[in-house]
């Protein structure tokens, strides 16, 4: 099956530093790539939807300027963590879409990168 | 707005016997529902999903689900469990709004016991 890889699986940085998390496609291209965070016994919330070529959609209560997203290609997706603080340490995790939807199940996910911010 | 509820964070059960997972849903209108497991280190992988037709779906690894629309549930079953069919699992419901997000709930964990 299709493979999205997320780099990287697990990341420590000091507060006030940024932190750059990338997500491809391996084989196949990526329209549409979702960016989602997780903190423990909570599910996985929405941050953005990522379109390639245009401005990413962020959800209510997520800062476009501190969570920046870039989506340059239909393989890379890029979510940029600005200025991190100790707050946003977390669990986050990309999903790529083909095309179909609908019909058939085309949405594969990153196996995820741990944030965690001194 | 579409939520997904998955009461039990954690699921206990012996090897052979059958399991179920439980998903309770709200939406707006007609629910497109899905189950992910994720296995430790790994990515979130498709279990199976429900758009239409039969409320029996049938998915990967042996699992199924049984759509219920008065109750809105979408339990996630398997007739015997195995030790590898521990993992965490994850309900979700499809915005279908336009966007194509997915709202996930927040997980339970499968143990099965040898």
């Amino acid at each position: 099956g299709a493979v999205v890889s997320q780099h990287p699986s697990w990341v420590i940085c000091k507060s006030g530093t940024s932190v750059k998390i990338e997500c491809r496609s391996l084989d196949f291209q990526a329209t549409t790539m979702f960016w989602y965070r997780q903190f423990p016994k909570q599910s996985l919330m929405l941050m953005a939807t990522s379109n390639e070529g245009s401005k990413a959609t962020y959800e209510q209560g997520v800062e476009k300027d501190k969570f920046l997203i870039n989506h340059a290609s239909l393989t890379l997706s890029t979510l940029t963590v600005t200025s991190a603080h100790p707050e946003d340490s977390s669990f986050y995790i990309c999903s790529a879409r083909t095309q179909g939807l609908e019909t058939n199940e085309k949405l594969f996910f990153g196996s995820g990168t741990q944030l965690s911010v001194l | 707005a579409q939520s997904v509820a998955q009461p039990e964070d954690q699921v206990n059960v012996a090897e052979g016997n059958p399991l179920t997972v439980k998903c309770t849903y709200s939406v707006s209108g007609n629910p497109y529902l899905f189950w992910y497991v994720q296995y430790p280190n790994r990515g979130l992988q498709f279990l199976l999903k429900y758009i239409t037709g039969d409320n029996l779906v049938k998915g990967s690894y042996g699992f199924e689900a049984e759509f219920n629309k008065s109750q809105t549930s979408f339990h996630l079953k398997k007739p015997s469990a195995l030790v590898s069919d521990s993992a965490l699992y994850f309900c979700a419901v499809r915005d279908i709004s336009g966007a194509n997000n997915l709202f996930f709930g927040t997980g339970t964990r499968l143990t099965v016991i040898p």
